[in-house]
């Protein structure tokens, strides 16, 4: 069975002040991990993606098989990113389960 | 181009009564999923699909069903309606692996 973990529900930070949010995964193939991201009244949205090694609005975020993470991190954080984040993981084969975590509720103050 | 549609966008149910949610996307993709989104439970995938004609359950199937019967529809049947089943519903779509998923506005449902 495959299962992600995200340990914080709420997360507070100061504008400006790093930020890093965890993902913990438990799978027995190889893994493809998303960070979705859904800000207030809004859809929830791609972030980024593991295979793309991107970096999207000062995110990124390493893929670490041995730990079983997939940590989400911004060096310097903005109130524009205050919002609920999940992280995701796909399951391989014929068998494309898409199962998210509870995610994490950022919150970035002036 | 809209993407993935969810209708209704918002409904009351009393206990025992039936509904079956929508879920239409243009993109044609071949993956669907349906979610419960509660407070501090995050989002519970409860059944999807891998193509028309296909589902499979989810963390949550129970008291839920679904049906595949056209690509672009994917279904979500509530058969008698519970307080427990009160929630915000989404629905995403994607083309494959590794690839974005799209997900609807979502549908408020409360049962009373």
């Amino acid at each position: 069975a495959q299962r992600v973990t995200q340990p914080e529900k709420l997360l507070s930070v100061f504008k400006g002040a790093p930020v890093e949010l965890k993902c913990n995964y438990s799978y027995s193939g190889s893994p493809e991990l998303f960070w979705y991201v859904q800000y207030s009244r809004q859809r929830l949205q791609l972030l980024l993606r593991h295979i793309s090694r991107e970096s999207i609005k000062g995110f990124t975020a390493d893929l670490n098989k041995g730990e079983t993470s997939f940590h989400l991190k911004k060096p310097f954080a903005q109130e524009e990113d205050s919002a609920m984040y999940y992280c995701a993981l796909l399951s391989g084969g014929s068998n494309y389960k898409l199962t998210f975590g509870k995610g994490t509720l950022l919150t970035v103050n002036p | 181009n809209a993407g993935v549609t969810q209708t209704p966008k918002f409904r009351v149910l009393k206990t025992g009564q039936s509904m079956t949610l929508l879920c239409a996307q243009d993109m044609n993709h071949e993956y669907m999923y349906w979610y419960r989104q509660d407070p501090g439970m995050g989002l519970r995938l409860i059944h999807y699909s891998v193509g028309e004609g296909t589902t499979a359950k989810g963390e949550v199937p129970d008291g839920y069903n679904v049906s595949r019967l056209k690509k672009q529809n994917f279904l979500l049947g509530l058969e008698s309606a519970a307080p427990s089943q009160t929630s915000v519903y989404f629905c995403a779509s994607t083309v494959g692996a590794v690839i974005e998923a799209f997900f609807g506005q979502g549908t408020r449902l409360t049962v009373v």
